[in-house]
């Protein structure tokens, strides 16, 4: 049975970066999204990116410029990086397995992928404060 | 991007009862539409997917239905442990979107 387990700081001075990591086990890697899902306090759900398992990654337009999302196959694991952290970027972050319903052309070369998340972690709360 | 919309925002339901949660997208999203629970204080889990397939382990009172631009979850003979915020997803246009969420009380 696959679970995730995220770990990384959970307290972040403005303009610091965010660092996460999100451990896979009792499943390979191979075959599906994995995707960062935050939710601000007291808010809905926000898409932050994924990482596919041939290391493909797409981004939040929102957020694409401060994202970046690593694969390390070796070690069953992907992390999320978000630069220049506001208050704004204040929520719980999780890690969640997608399963893959279609893919799609992305203009410019690569694909999307559309898909579901069936796994989740408990969430790890981030806090940006001065 | 695919707004999501989801009413009521609240809904209060007495145990037995049954509990009608819509989700409205602002395009059509064929049938990539899921549902998610949310307890308080726990992540999100998957109910449904596919507009209206029960994710692995999840009771049958948790009915899915819907096509294009209209959903709903149906939760019938509803338990205490239904207290939650449930969420609505669509995964057919890029970026994937949620809805707001609607919020289901237990009298």
């Amino acid at each position: 049975q696959v679970q995730l387990q995220q770990w990384g700081a959970g307290l972040l001075k403005p303009s610091a970066t965010l660092s996460l990591t999100c451990g896979v086990s009792g499943e390979s890697l191979s075959g599906y999204s994995w995707t960062w899902v935050r939710q601000p306090p007291g808010r809905g759900l926000q898409w932050i990116g994924e990482i596919n398992h041939d290391g493909r990654t797409n981004y939040s337009p929102s957020l694409e410029s401060r994202v970046t999302i690593l694969l390390d196959t070796s070690q069953d694991r992907f992390s999320l990086r978000l630069t220049s952290v506001t208050a704004a970027d204040t929520a719980v972050y999780y890690c969640a397995r997608g399963i893959n319903s279609r893919i799609a052309a992305r203009p410019g070369g690569g694909y999307y992928s559309f898909y579901y998340m069936d796994v989740w972690d408990k969430g790890t709360p981030v806090i940006v404060s001065s | 991007e695919t707004v999501m919309t989801q009413s009521p925002a609240t809904l209060s339901v007495s145990p037995g009862d049954s509990a009608t949660l819509s989700c409205r997208a602002s395009e059509s999203v064929d049938r990539r539409l899921g549902w998610y629970q949310q307890r308080p204080g726990q992540a999100p889990r998957l109910l449904i997917y596919g507009a209206s397939t029960r994710a692995t382990g999840i009771p049958v009172r948790f009915s899915g239905s819907g096509s294009g631009t209209e959903f709903t979850l149906t939760i019938s003979s509803l338990q205490s442990e239904d207290a939650a915020v449930y969420f609505c997803h669509q995964y057919n246009n890029w970026p994937q979107t949620f809805g707001q969420g609607t919020k289901v009380d237990i009298k």
